[in-house]
């Protein structure tokens, strides 16, 4: 049972290049959620998807976009990406219709924007 | 909305020390409450969570909790760290909203 596994772990970027973060989870949850991570910033939601077919904006979606192709997969893409964009960047899923349910994350995905 | 602040955002201690990390919330109605532990260079797990019944909650590797709804306050405690505690640790609460918001994380690092 891998959980939520995401792809690249790695990935060095030049300015206006375009990139998609993959992320697919094993465990039918409906809820997925992309995060990016920055020193002294805590996590700040990206981008979220409460259930197959749908997506909302969350705190910080300027310069991205995503996909809920499936119950199992969400990608991000930077269409352009900017130095600004330098960060790390979790995947999260969970089951919302539990109460207390937790999110599960992936690995992260170390991204530089030169 | 709900908001989640956590005031040390640097600890640092001696091994066998004990600690205490601050959690307040905002948040009017009910809550789930997470603490969630993050090892350098790997991603969050959870420690342990809060949803209802005994306001202390045990988690994993000997971490405690308390709900003290009165004060909107949810502390992490450990009787005695250990060097493999070093860590960031990240408060969390869901209200309303399914979706829940994270503080912005306290740096433990414990000296051998």
């Amino acid at each position: 049972n891998a959980g939520v596994t995401q792809t690249p772990k790695f990935q060095v970027l030049k300015t206006g290049q375009s990139m998609t973060l993959q992320c697919a989870q094993d465990m039918n949850h409906n809820s997925m959620y992309w995060y990016r991570q920055d020193p002294g910033m805590g996590l700040r939601l990206i981008y979220y998807s409460a259930s197959e077919g749908t997506t909302d904006k969350g705190e910080v979606p300027n310069g991205y976009n995503v996909s809920r192709l499936n119950k199992r997969e969400f990608s991000l893409r930077l269409e352009s990406a900017a130095p600004s964009q330098t960060s790390v960047y979790f995947c999260a899923s969970s089951d919302i219709d539990r109460e207390g349910q937790p999110q599960h994350f992936g690995d992260g995905t170390r991204l530089s924007i030169l | 909305a709900q908001s989640v602040s956590q005031h040390n955002h640097h600890v640092i201690l001696s091994e066998a020390a004990s600690l205490e990390l601050g959690c307040n919330y905002s948040y009017g109605g009910t809550v789930n409450l997470f603490w969630y532990v993050q090892y350098p260079g790997q991603h969050l797990q959870l420690l342990l969570k809060y949803f209802s019944g005994d306001p202390l909650v045990k988690g994993i590797k000997g971490f405690e909790a308390e709900f003290i709804k009165s004060k909107f306050s949810f502390n992490l405690r450990k009787p005695s760290v250990q060097w493999s505690d070093t860590a960031e640790y990240f408060c969390a609460v869901k209200g309303g909203s399914y979706i829940p918001t994270f503080g912005r994380g306290t740096s433990l690092i414990v000296h051998p």
